[in-house]
């Protein structure tokens, strides 16, 4: 089946310093989406992306979906120590239902004050 | 707050109970799902009710029992669980466009299951 690598698996970093982490697939999606989980709660959706090429933020968060549909990246500039959490990339096509996402096996993001 | 909400948030079971978790969720969607979220792997889709009717099951051991009566109301039915069976168990709704849909779910807050 369809399967995500994602990576860093972790990362531990400063108060202040720029994140990036990113999904790569072997086969291509029409849509790329970011989710985070806090601690003890369930992920939320941060960015979608639907469109090959495009380039979205969010706040301090930037996300792109790759030209060639098969991986996106996340970039978080200045990070703060809310931003502590598991980072989840998914992939979807149409035709499905909302719920057949494929996902990344998660980026686990640590931030020293 | 998501609007999914999710109970108990912590169970321990032994392998011979049978237990259920509870899903409500407060947002008017008309789909709700069941994924399971071990350490080290990536969310697991495990059932899909869509308009109160089951539309997948990512071939889950019969132990697991989904029940969906209304679109607001979700259970899993747990019986003769095994301990790799332990994990957080994740509900979550959203609202299905027939050929406009966008992968956007809701999560609740998950329960974490722990069977021994």
């Amino acid at each position: 089946g369809q399967q995500l690598n994602q990576s860093p698996q972790s990362m531990f970093i400063q108060e202040g310093e720029d994140v990036s982490m990113n999904c790569t697939s072997s086969s291509i999606f029409n849509t790329w989406l970011w989710y985070k989980q806090d601690p003890g709660e369930g992920p939320v959706l941060l960015i979608a992306l639907y469109k090959a090429g495009e380039l979205t933020s969010n706040g301090r968060l930037t996300a792109q979906f790759g030209i060639t549909r098969k991986d996106s990246f996340l970039n978080i500039s200045a990070s703060i120590p809310s931003d502590v959490g598991i980072y989840f990339c998914a992939g979807y096509n149409y035709g499905g239902s909302q719920g057949n996402l494929i996902f990344g096996k998660g980026t686990k993001l640590s931030v020293k004050p | 707050e998501t609007g999914v909400t999710q109970t108990p948030r912590h169970l321990v079971m032994g392998m011979t109970n049978k237990k259920s978790l509870k899903c409500e969720q407060h947002l008017g969607h008309n789909a709700m799902y069941w994924y399971k979220q071990s350490a080290k792997k990536p969310l697991e889709l495990m059932f899909v009710y869509s308009l109160e009717e089951r539309v997948e099951n990512n071939s889950v051991p019969s132990r697991f029992s989904p029940e969906c009566p209304n679109s607001s109301h979700l259970f899993l039915h747990l019986h003769t669980l095994q301990p790799e069976d332990s994990a957080l168990y994740l509900c979550a709704s959203s609202q299905d466009r027939e050929g406009a849909n966008t992968g956007e779910l809701f999560f609740g807050e998950g329960s974490r299951l722990t069977v021994l």
